[in-house]
């Protein structure tokens, strides 16, 4: 089975400061990471995986598998980052032929940049 | 492009009556995922549709059913609601996984918020 766990609920921080908001996880298999986040008033939204290894909107995250660890980091955070963030991990099922990505999400963290 | 679409946006159901939600994949995405999201938590997975059938299922009990259409269209439903089935309802479309590619991306519908009484 697997699991995600984001430990903060809230983050606050002052425009410009660093952030990082903190996964860990759990899985027997090799893991598939995600950030997802959500804007006010807006769907859910895919922002960076792992196996591309790069930075969106100046956020990148590193998998590190001794710590089981994903978290997703910012060196100047900007209002407009203020969000919900969730951390997920994709389990992938091979079944016939095909495969089915279930993604298990964290309860996510809010972090609010304050000017 | 047309993104997912949900519909009802939001609905009130009273305690063991029956719901449908339906949802609209992107176009071109064949594949359809279900999930649940209670308040406070993170989405949870119910279950995927593929080629109008149920290739995937998280731990939700029967009662939590549903369809894929021919144009790729989905409705979950769920049969004698609870108060704990009071939450979000969202649908994510994407193209089926390959064998050699690990994952695609699902795209998120808005959602539809139930409400059980």
């Amino acid at each position: 089975a697997q699991r995600v766990t984001q430990p903060e609920k809230l983050l606050s921080v002052f425009k410009g400061a660093p952030v990082e908001l903190k996964c860990n996880y759990s899985y027997s298999g090799s893991p598939e990471l995600f950030w997802y986040v959500q804007y006010s008033r807006q769907r859910l939204q895919l922002l960076l995986r792992h196996i591309s290894r790069e930075s969106i909107k100046g956020f990148t995250a590193d998998l590190n598998k001794g710590e089981t660890s994903f978290h997703l980091k910012k060196p100047f955070a900007q209002e407009e980052d203020s969000a919900m963030y969730y951390c997920a991990l994709s389990a992938q099922i091979n079944a016939g032929g095909t495969s089915y990505g279930k993604l298990t999400f964290g309860q996510g963290t809010i972090l609010t940049v304050h000017p | 492009e047309t993104g997912v679409t949900q519909s009802p946006t939001h609905l009130i159901k009273t305690r063991g009556q029956q719901v449908t939600l339906r949802c609209s994949s992107q176009s071109g995405h064949n594949t359809v995922s279900w999930y649940q999201q209670a308040l406070g938590q993170g989405p949870q997975f119910i279950f995927q549709y593929y080629r109008e059938e149920e290739n995937g299922r998280g731990n939700f009990p029967p009662r939590f059913s549903g369809l894929q259409f021919p144009n790729y269209s989905s409705e979950l439903n769920v049969n004698a609601l609870e108060l704990d089935d009071s939450a979000l309802y969202l649908c994510a479309s994407s193209l089926p996984g390959l064998a050699e590619v690990s994952y695609n991306e699902q795209f998120f519908g808005p959602g539809t918020r139930l409400t059980v009484l």
